[in-house]
């Protein structure tokens, strides 16, 4: 089983700075094969990128996806109020599908 | 647009089954789609369950595999789970979502439904 390990736990910001989340994989990760997901309380996670670094429909450019093998980068390049949330990664490169344990971004 | 929708008991007692449909509208369960839950333990992850296709052909997380039993029904374009032997751990928010054949990531989630396992 593939393990993702996400950092930091937390990310505490303000609006308009710019948040990096990372996600490492315990084995390497074809690029197409990783995604990202914004999750509100209360509410179903939503697919914010897929293959790495392609935004899903609807999904504004402030937030950007980066990285290959076993690392990889979630950017939102200046968060706006609506933006803080928990952001988790996934991957299907093998079986079973994971997901990473989470970042949340909260306002400092 | 496609939407699910679960449905079951919201409680179940411990040792007993946990049984979950999820009602597709806007798709057909019988399209080139893998047909999936994802639970969520309270403060807690995302953990995957597992998945099918309407042919049958199932992919299961190790962890569940011996207690998990999922199906598709055609006529009433759903699919269902269950779990049984169940546990305080498996207490969570259950999502039945959907992914593409041949695509690595999940495009479509249900709005979810809590089970409580409790005497």
């Amino acid at each position: 089983e593939i393990v993702l390990t996400q950092s930091p736990g937390t990310l505490s910001l303000s609006p308009g700075e710019r948040a990096t989340l990372s996600c490492r994989a315990s084995q390497s990760i074809r690029s197409g094969f990783l995604a990202w997901y914004q999750q509100k309380p209360g509410q179903a996670p939503r697919l914010l990128i897929y293959g790495a670094s392609s935004r899903a429909t609807g999904i504004p450019d402030r937030f950007s996806g980066s990285g290959s093998g076993t690392d990889f980068i979630l950017t939102i390049s200046r968060l706006e109020t609506e933006d803080f949330a928990f952001y988790y990664c996934q991957q299907y490169n093998s079986s079973p599908l994971t997901f990473g344990g989470g970042t949340k971004v909260d306002i400092k | 647009q496609v939407q699910l929708q679960e449905s079951g008991p919201g409680l179940v007692k411990p040792s007993g089954t946990l049984s979950l449909t999820c009602a597709v509208s806007g798709d057909s369960i019988s399209s080139n789609n893998w047909w999936s839950w994802v639970r969520q333990s309270p403060g807690k992850g995302l953990e995957w369950i597992g998945e099918i296709y309407y042919s049958g052909s199932t992919g299961y997380n190790p962890s569940l595999k011996s207690r998990l039993t999922t199906s598709v029904d055609k006529s009433k374009n759903q699919f269902s789970l269950k779990l049984n032997s169940v546990t305080a751990a498996d207490t969570a928010v259950y999502y039945c979502t959907r992914r593409r054949d041949g695509i690595p990531y999940i495009d479509v989630w249900g709005k979810g439904t809590t089970v409580t396992v409790s005497s």
